[in-house]
Formats: C-alpha cells, sequence, structure tokens
C-alpha cells in the first residue's frame, strides 16, 4: 500500500472561517510534508515533520497551524486565509534519513483544492 | 532564486518516438535527484530517481541521465504512449535525510496518437 489519502478533495472557505485539511498514510514513514501548488507552478515546500516533531516550517505565516497527532496523520489548521491561498495543498510521507539511499521517495496525495472567497 | 529549472514549459512528440525532457540545476550540492508525473487533479506520482554517484537508471521505458559536471539531467520515455501525457517535474534534493525537495516548474508532455 503506497496509498497517501487527503480530505476533503475540495474546500471553500471564506476570510473569517476556520478549517483543517486532513492527510493519512499506513506506510511506516515517519516523515510527512505540506506542500502548497499554485496553477503551472511545481510544489513549494510547507512543513516537514520528521517523528512526528516539526523540523522544517518554510517560514509560513502562521494562519496555517500544521499538526502532527500521530505518525499516520498530519493535519492543517487553516485561519483566516487570503485569497492568495487558494491553491492546490498536497501532503506526502517519506521514510527519514537513510531511505534516500535505498531508492526510496516521497510519496503524494491527491491533494485538497482550496479557495478561499 | 530557482536552483531546479525546467526551461521547456511543454512538449509534443508522436506516439511511439522518443520523449526527451531535460531539467537543469545550479546548486552543486544536490545528490539525489527524481522525477514526478502529475496528471490534473491528482498529486505528483514517483517515476524514476538517480543519485549522483550514478550517470544512468533505467526502469523499463524511462531512463534518466545525469551529467554533473552540466549541472543537467534528463527523462528519456521509449516508446511514448498517450498515457504519458502529463505533467513532468524534475525535483532534486540534498544530503541524507531527503527532507527537502526542490522542484522545477514542470514540462507539459503530450503524446499525439
Amino acid at each position: 500500500d503506497t496509498e497517501v489519502t487527503q480530505t476533503p478533495k475540495h474546500l471553500v472557505m471564506g476570510m473569517t472561517n476556520k478549517k483543517s485539511l486532513k492527510c493519512e498514510q499506513h506506510m511506516g514513514h515517519r516523515a510527512m510534508y505540506w506542500y502548497k501548488q499554485k496553477a503551472k507552478k511545481p510544489p513549494e515546500l510547507m512543513f516537514v515533520y520528521s517523528y512526528e516533531k516539526l523540523s522544517i516550517n518554510e517560514s509560513v505565516p502562521s494562519r496555517f497551524s500544521p499538526e502532527c497527532p500521530n505518525s499516520s496523520l498530519l493535519n492543517l489548521h487553516l485561519h483566516a486565509l487570503q485569497p492568495e491561498d487558494s491553491a492546490l495543498y498536497l501532503c506526502a510521507s517519506s521514510q527519514v534519513g537513510a531511505g534516500w539511499r535505498k531508492g526510496e521517495t516521497q510519496y503524494f496525495g491527491p491533494g485538497t483544492r482550496l479557495l478561499v472567497l | 532564486d530557482q536552483q531546479v529549472k525546467q526551461n521547456s514549459p511543454s512538449l509534443s512528440v508522436q506516439e511511439g518516438r522518443i520523449s526527451i525532457l531535460n531539467c537543469d540545476y545550479t546548486n552543486s550540492m544536490f545528490d539525489y535527484f527524481l522525477w514526478y508525473k502529475k496528471y490534473p487533479a491528482e498529486g505528483p506520482t514517483f517515476l524514476i530517481s538517480i543519485s549522483s554517484i550514478k550517470d544512468k537508471n533505467e526502469d523499463g521505458r524511462f531512463t534518466v541521465f545525469l551529467n554533473k559536471s552540466a549541472k543537467h539531467l534528463s527523462l528519456h520515455i521509449v516508446p511514448s504512449q498517450p498515457g504519458d501525457s502529463a505533467v513532468y517535474f524534475c525535483a532534486a534534493s540534498v544530503g541524507t535525510s531527503g527532507s527537502r525537495l526542490t522542484f522545477g516548474e514542470g514540462t507539459q508532455l503530450t503524446v499525439n496518437p
């Protein structure tokens, strides 16, 4: 099973709303990631969790709040977003560390298409 | 600063012919390179990777070539099939953790029947 699932598939929210994106994997991966992708642009890394601890925050505004409740789940809490935050939000997971040398990679979910009005 | 560049936003080839997608990078610390394929409304799917200690890696119809001196890699698809039509992203990482992938801007490949 190399599947990363994300819910919801689509989300429309107002600038005053609070919503959450969810991501789940059961591959035993201990690294999980949030990316943001705008149309016709590459995915941009937002956060990395390693062993359920936040290891990388790419200077993301505080209106995005990640959470890793356990090794299989990753959430992204959204509050007071701006229209320019509308994008595809991708979750990914991978092995940590030397997995790269074994040909490991990051496995991506299908994404949540977010529209902020 | 775009450290990974895919200079061709689109490529169109005939079914059965070779597709060659190119990628250039500027950071000499990159030591692991990957290609992802992305269909609309789906997340990127891993295709093939190569470590900087190699210059070629092959997997079925897909071959990745790495030229470290030129800081260039390419993905060859032979023979191309209509189902290969997708956006292809080149990505690179530094070190053993692999946590931070830097992506190129992608190339839209269209394979015409």
